[in-house]
Protein backbone atom coordinates (compact mmCIF):
# COMPACT_ATOMS: atom_id res chain seq x y z
CA UNK A 1 0.00 0.00 0.00
CA UNK A 2 1.30 3.22 -1.06
CA UNK A 3 2.41 5.53 1.93
CA UNK A 4 3.03 9.13 1.63
CA UNK A 5 5.22 11.51 3.90
CA UNK A 6 5.28 15.25 4.10
CA UNK A 7 8.41 17.30 5.90
CA UNK A 8 8.01 19.09 7.80
CA UNK A 9 5.06 18.34 9.64
CA UNK A 10 4.87 22.40 10.18
CA UNK A 11 7.13 25.47 9.53
CA UNK A 12 6.87 28.98 10.27
CA UNK A 13 9.01 31.63 8.28
CA UNK A 14 8.86 35.11 7.85
CA UNK A 15 7.25 36.67 4.97
CA UNK A 16 9.51 36.92 1.91
CA UNK A 17 11.49 33.89 3.01
CA UNK A 18 11.43 31.05 0.15
CA UNK A 19 10.65 27.46 1.22
CA UNK A 20 10.52 23.98 0.24
CA UNK A 21 7.93 21.62 1.25
CA UNK A 22 8.79 17.90 0.70
CA UNK A 23 6.83 14.99 0.09
CA UNK A 24 7.95 11.34 -0.32
CA UNK A 25 6.14 8.11 -1.37
CA UNK A 26 6.84 4.65 -1.18
CA UNK A 27 5.17 2.93 -3.91
CA UNK A 28 7.39 5.23 -7.52
CA UNK A 29 4.57 3.12 -9.57
CA UNK A 30 2.20 6.59 -10.08
CA UNK A 31 0.50 8.02 -12.62
CA UNK A 32 0.92 11.85 -11.24
CA UNK A 33 1.36 13.98 -8.25
CA UNK A 34 -1.00 16.25 -6.86
CA UNK A 35 -0.27 19.43 -4.24
CA UNK A 36 -3.20 21.47 -2.43
CA UNK A 37 -3.73 23.56 -0.53
CA UNK A 38 -6.16 23.63 2.62
CA UNK A 39 -6.87 26.62 4.55
CA UNK A 40 -8.50 25.54 8.44
CA UNK A 41 -11.95 23.61 8.18
CA UNK A 42 -12.05 24.07 4.22
CA UNK A 43 -11.78 21.91 1.10
CA UNK A 44 -8.60 21.21 -0.96
CA UNK A 45 -7.53 23.72 -3.59
CA UNK A 46 -5.61 21.93 -6.56
CA UNK A 47 -2.40 24.17 -6.95
CA UNK A 48 -0.06 22.12 -9.20
CA UNK A 49 -0.40 18.64 -11.17
CA UNK A 50 3.07 16.61 -12.44
CA UNK A 51 2.63 13.73 -14.69
CA UNK A 52 4.64 10.66 -13.80
CA UNK A 53 6.75 11.65 -16.97
CA UNK A 54 7.31 15.12 -15.59
CA UNK A 55 10.54 16.32 -13.93
CA UNK A 56 8.86 19.80 -12.74
CA UNK A 57 5.68 22.30 -13.37
CA UNK A 58 5.42 25.92 -12.16
CA UNK A 59 2.28 27.84 -11.18
CA UNK A 60 3.32 31.70 -9.99
CA UNK A 61 5.67 31.80 -7.20
CA UNK A 62 5.35 28.06 -6.91
CA UNK A 63 7.24 25.37 -8.42
CA UNK A 64 6.88 21.56 -7.58
CA UNK A 65 9.24 18.95 -8.82
CA UNK A 66 8.67 15.03 -9.13
CA UNK A 67 11.60 12.42 -8.61
CA UNK A 68 9.75 9.35 -9.44
CA UNK A 69 12.56 7.09 -9.18
CA UNK A 70 13.33 8.05 -5.78
CA UNK A 71 9.80 8.76 -4.64
CA UNK A 72 10.10 12.30 -3.78
CA UNK A 73 8.24 15.30 -4.78
CA UNK A 74 8.84 18.89 -3.48
CA UNK A 75 6.99 22.40 -3.71
CA UNK A 76 8.75 25.30 -3.86
CA UNK A 77 7.09 28.41 -2.58
CA UNK A 78 9.14 31.83 -3.63
CA UNK A 79 8.52 35.17 -1.62
CA UNK A 80 6.57 33.78 0.95
CA UNK A 81 3.98 35.62 1.66
CA UNK A 82 1.12 35.59 4.49
CA UNK A 83 -1.80 34.71 3.27
CA UNK A 84 -0.06 31.68 1.90
CA UNK A 85 -0.64 30.35 5.65
CA UNK A 86 -2.19 27.14 5.12
CA UNK A 87 -1.70 23.30 4.93
CA UNK A 88 0.02 21.81 1.99
CA UNK A 89 -0.69 18.36 0.75
CA UNK A 90 0.52 16.06 -1.57
CA UNK A 91 -1.03 13.16 -3.31
CA UNK A 92 -0.51 10.26 -4.99
CA UNK A 93 -2.32 9.00 -8.35
CA UNK A 94 -1.58 4.87 -8.65
CA UNK A 95 -4.86 5.22 -10.69
CA UNK A 96 -7.43 3.90 -8.29
CA UNK A 97 -7.46 6.37 -6.01
CA UNK A 98 -5.01 8.88 -4.48
CA UNK A 99 -2.58 8.72 -1.39
CA UNK A 100 -2.45 11.66 0.27
CA UNK A 101 0.12 12.59 3.19
CA UNK A 102 -0.13 13.73 7.07
CA UNK A 103 0.26 17.58 5.24
CA UNK A 104 2.70 20.49 6.36
CA UNK A 105 1.17 23.40 7.96
CA UNK A 106 2.59 26.40 6.84
CA UNK A 107 2.10 30.09 8.78
CA UNK A 108 3.92 33.28 7.42
CA UNK A 109 5.05 35.84 9.31
CA UNK A 110 4.61 39.15 8.90
CA UNK B 1 -13.67 27.63 -13.69
CA UNK B 2 -15.39 24.33 -13.12
CA UNK B 3 -16.12 23.40 -10.01
CA UNK B 4 -17.40 20.56 -7.74
CA UNK B 5 -20.16 21.60 -5.30
CA UNK B 6 -21.23 19.85 -2.15
CA UNK B 7 -23.98 20.28 -0.15
CA UNK B 8 -24.48 20.67 2.95
CA UNK B 9 -21.71 22.15 4.14
CA UNK B 10 -22.50 21.39 7.56
CA UNK B 11 -24.65 18.62 8.82
CA UNK B 12 -25.36 17.34 12.65
CA UNK B 13 -26.77 14.17 12.98
CA UNK B 14 -28.13 11.74 15.69
CA UNK B 15 -25.98 8.48 16.11
CA UNK B 16 -28.19 6.13 14.16
CA UNK B 17 -29.91 8.49 11.81
CA UNK B 18 -29.41 7.85 8.20
CA UNK B 19 -27.36 10.84 6.20
CA UNK B 20 -26.88 11.81 2.75
CA UNK B 21 -24.56 13.61 1.52
CA UNK B 22 -24.65 15.25 -1.89
CA UNK B 23 -22.53 16.46 -4.96
CA UNK B 24 -22.22 18.24 -8.14
CA UNK B 25 -19.45 16.93 -9.98
CA UNK B 26 -17.63 18.80 -13.14
CA UNK B 27 -20.17 18.12 -16.02
CA UNK B 28 -18.23 16.36 -18.20
CA UNK B 29 -16.38 14.50 -16.03
CA UNK B 30 -16.38 10.48 -15.19
CA UNK B 31 -14.69 9.47 -12.48
CA UNK B 32 -16.24 10.19 -9.28
CA UNK B 33 -14.66 9.76 -5.70
CA UNK B 34 -15.73 10.22 -2.18
CA UNK B 35 -13.05 10.98 0.46
CA UNK B 36 -12.81 11.55 4.07
CA UNK B 37 -10.80 13.30 6.85
CA UNK B 38 -10.99 12.99 11.01
CA UNK B 39 -10.38 16.17 12.19
CA UNK B 40 -6.22 16.39 12.61
CA UNK B 41 -5.94 13.14 10.23
CA UNK B 42 -5.20 12.53 7.07
CA UNK B 43 -7.64 12.70 3.93
CA UNK B 44 -8.91 8.98 3.37
CA UNK B 45 -10.03 7.39 0.18
CA UNK B 46 -13.42 6.08 0.43
CA UNK B 47 -14.81 4.69 -2.33
CA UNK B 48 -14.53 5.11 -6.52
CA UNK B 49 -17.29 5.40 -8.63
CA UNK B 50 -17.22 5.16 -13.02
CA UNK B 51 -19.53 3.40 -15.27
CA UNK B 52 -22.21 3.92 -12.54
CA UNK B 53 -21.03 1.22 -10.49
CA UNK B 54 -17.82 1.41 -7.72
CA UNK B 55 -14.43 0.78 -8.68
CA UNK B 56 -13.44 0.01 -5.39
CA UNK B 57 -13.80 0.89 -1.98
CA UNK B 58 -11.47 1.16 1.03
CA UNK B 59 -12.28 -0.99 4.23
CA UNK B 60 -13.79 1.84 5.65
CA UNK B 61 -16.47 1.83 3.27
CA UNK B 62 -18.35 -1.29 4.78
CA UNK B 63 -22.24 -2.03 4.31
CA UNK B 64 -23.28 1.33 6.28
CA UNK B 65 -22.16 2.85 3.35
CA UNK B 66 -23.20 3.80 -0.39
CA UNK B 67 -23.41 6.06 -3.34
CA UNK B 68 -25.50 6.74 -6.44
CA UNK B 69 -25.53 8.71 -9.20
CA UNK B 70 -29.45 9.23 -9.37
CA UNK B 71 -30.16 11.37 -12.13
CA UNK B 72 -26.78 11.92 -14.18
CA UNK B 73 -25.72 14.78 -12.06
CA UNK B 74 -25.63 14.13 -8.78
CA UNK B 75 -23.67 12.12 -6.74
CA UNK B 76 -24.56 11.29 -3.21
CA UNK B 77 -22.98 9.00 -0.37
CA UNK B 78 -25.25 7.63 1.85
CA UNK B 79 -24.51 6.65 5.90
CA UNK B 80 -26.96 4.51 7.03
CA UNK B 81 -26.71 4.64 10.56
CA UNK B 82 -24.43 7.01 11.58
CA UNK B 83 -21.74 6.11 14.00
CA UNK B 84 -19.92 8.67 16.10
CA UNK B 85 -16.54 8.05 14.37
CA UNK B 86 -17.89 9.23 11.33
CA UNK B 87 -17.81 12.95 12.39
CA UNK B 88 -15.51 14.13 9.75
CA UNK B 89 -15.03 16.16 6.93
CA UNK B 90 -16.40 14.42 3.41
CA UNK B 91 -15.27 15.33 0.48
CA UNK B 92 -15.68 14.72 -3.33
CA UNK B 93 -13.93 14.70 -6.30
CA UNK B 94 -14.03 14.15 -9.85
CA UNK B 95 -11.77 13.50 -12.84
CA UNK B 96 -12.14 13.71 -16.44
CA UNK B 97 -10.07 10.31 -16.90
CA UNK B 98 -8.72 8.10 -13.92
CA UNK B 99 -5.09 8.71 -14.55
CA UNK B 100 -3.45 11.98 -15.93
CA UNK B 101 -5.80 13.97 -14.88
CA UNK B 102 -6.29 16.96 -12.47
CA UNK B 103 -8.36 15.60 -9.19
CA UNK B 104 -11.18 18.85 -8.52
CA UNK B 105 -12.17 18.49 -4.85
CA UNK B 106 -15.60 20.09 -3.49
CA UNK B 107 -15.45 22.21 -0.47
CA UNK B 108 -16.70 19.41 1.61
CA UNK B 109 -19.58 18.50 4.14
CA UNK B 110 -18.53 18.57 7.38
CA UNK B 111 -20.46 15.53 9.23
CA UNK B 112 -20.93 15.57 12.69
CA UNK B 113 -22.47 12.94 14.54
CA UNK B 114 -23.65 13.36 18.30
Amino acid sequence: KQEVTQIPAALSVPEGENLVLNCSFTDSAIYNLQWFRQDPGKGLTSLLLIQSSQREQTSGRLNASLDKSSGRSTLYIAASQPGDSATYLCASNTGNQFYFGTGTSLTVIP
Amino acid sequence: EPEVTQTPSHQVTQMGQEVILRCVPISNHLYFYWYRQILGQKVEFLVSFYNNEISEKSEIFDDQFSVERPDGSNFTLKIRSTKLEDSAMYFCASLSRAVFAEAFFGQGTRLTVV
